[in-house]
């Protein structure tokens, strides 16, 4: 079955202790990315991959690093998690062609930072 | 960067048709317009996009304007189902997309 997993799915921690996040896709896309969801704000881009070893920032990367070593990973990193990062995490996959993609999104992973 | 404005909520009644409009009036000439739906706290599902066409598949249509200022997103026939957030979606350059708070729609029984 084609589809984007996280782990974990529920994390509860304390502020200053990393940790990471993991994303897999299983459909050879070469477009990633990471999107928190916070009551009143939507979703915001976090960080993207247009493929390996090539990332950039979306809108609100402070606090947050990835890396895109294999093709269908790519782990969002909190060096050192505050409270403020407490948040709803999405990760999302597509194949990029003609110019537009179809980002099919993971089931998500509530983090809360004590 | 490209932005939406939709309307915060709408109401449908079951068997209707729901148009959810989208302003999107920075957009680029190139960029597709892209709509998604959140269910509860589920990751968002793709639902349709469209460049300058109107667009029709399984789960909707999609209509925009000449201008591409504006587009309506049109589910036929609203089901309970269909309660959900719905995002407009404009790209800001190739690989950044803003999703925005979107539109809560709730279907009535």
């Amino acid at each position: 079955e084609a589809q984007v997993t996280q782990n974990p799915r529920y994390l509860i921690t304390v502020t200053g202790k990393k940790l990471t996040v993991t994303c897999s896709q299983n459909m050879n896309h070469e477009y990633m990315s990471w999107y928190r969801q916070d009551p009143g704000l939507g979703l915001r881009q976090i960080y993207y991959s247009m493929n390996v070893e090539v990332t950039d920032k979306g809108d609100v990367p402070e606090g947050y690093k990835v890396s895109r070593k294999e093709k269908r990973n790519f782990p969002l990193i909190l060096e050192s998690p505050s409270p403020n990062q407490t948040s709803l995490y999405f990760c999302a996959s597509s194949h990029q062609r003609g110019g537009y993609n179809e980002q099919f999104f993971g089931p998500g992973t509530r983090l809360t930072v004590l | 960067d490209a932005k939406t404005t939709q309307p915060p909520s709408m109401d449908c009644a079951e068997g209707r048709a729901a148009n959810l409009p989208c302003n999107h009036s920075t957009i680029s000439g190139n960029e597709y317009v892209y709509w998604y739906r959140q269910i509860h706290s589920q990751g968002p599902q793709y639902i349709i996009h469209g460049l300058k066409n109107n667009e029709t598949n399984e789960m909707a249509s999609l209509i925009i304007t000449e201008d591409r200022k504006s587009s309506t997103l049109i589910l036929p026939h609203a089901t309970l189902r269909d309660t959900a957030v719905y995002y407009c979606i404009a790209p800001s350059g190739t690989y950044k997309y803003i999703f925005g708070t979107g539109t809560r729609l709730k279907v009535l029984a």
